[in-house]
């Protein structure tokens, strides 16, 4: 069955970096693509951006323009996503999440707090 | 961006009613050559990933009860809950796939 785990939670300080994991299983990890998308406390889904594992292409939400990176590597079946220079507003949920037009498979999520 | 617009924000609904939530979004996501409407409706409960209810505006996902029902198309869109069950306690929203960036509506709260 498909799954998607993700790293756990993590607490930084503002202006460090995040780097959060995606592994898969349960499918060909290069057949299909993965999102991210973040969730504030109490608030909506904001989508992030879409990797393609193949060859490594995506692209994300300008909001995001120049301090947000998706990577993957294959041999693990593992998608990253890097937050850097770090601010309040970026405490959330941050999932990822499978398919190549809906999302379909969720991972379980991991929150990244935000605090000096 | 496409921007889509759920309603209302919340809502209460007695058990074995029908609830009915309404998504718009600021641009059509039929896409004519298939005649197919890129549109979504995902359901979350407290403390969980969404869970994907409808796909295609209309179809759907394995699994997921014949009360829920997606329909509309263009830039309207609905799903309707046809009699209410405790477990259907949960956010929902729509999620628009035509283009890049995806975009989700705000969600509406649903209670008993």
């Amino acid at each position: 069955q498909v799954q998607l785990v993700q790293s756990g939670a993590e607490v930084k300080k503002p202006g460090a970096s995040v780097k959060v994991s995606c592994k898969a299983s349960g499918y060909s990890f290069t057949s299909d693509y993965m999102h991210w998308v973040r969730q504030a406390p109490g608030q909506g889904l904001e989508w992030m951006g879409i990797i393609n594992p193949r060859d490594g292409s995506g692209s994300h939400t300008q909001k995001f323009q120049g301090r947000f990176t998706m990577t993957r590597d294959t041999s693990t079946s593992t998608v990253y996503m890097e937050l850097r220079s770090l601010r309040s507003e970026d405490t959330a949920m941050y999932y990822c999440a499978k398919g190549e037009q809906w999302l379909v498979y969720w991972g379980q999520g991991t929150l990244v707090t935000v605090s000096s | 961006d496409i921007v889509m617009t759920q309603s209302p924000d919340s809502l209460a609904v007695s058990l074995g009613e029908r609830a009915t939530i309404n998504c718009k979004s600021s641009q059509s996501v039929l896409y004519s050559s298939n005649n197919k409407n890129y549109l979504a409706w995902y359901q979350q409960k407290p403390g969980q990933p969404p869970k994907l209810l409808i796909y295609w505006a209309s179809t759907r996902e394995s699994g997921v009860p014949d009360r829920f029902r997606g329909s509309g198309s263009g830039t309207d869109f609905t799903l309707t809950i046809s009699s209410l069950q405790a477990e259907d306690v949960a956010v929902y929203y729509c999620l628009q796939y035509y283009t890049t960036p995806r975009t989700f509506g705000q969600g509406t709260k649903v209670e008993v």
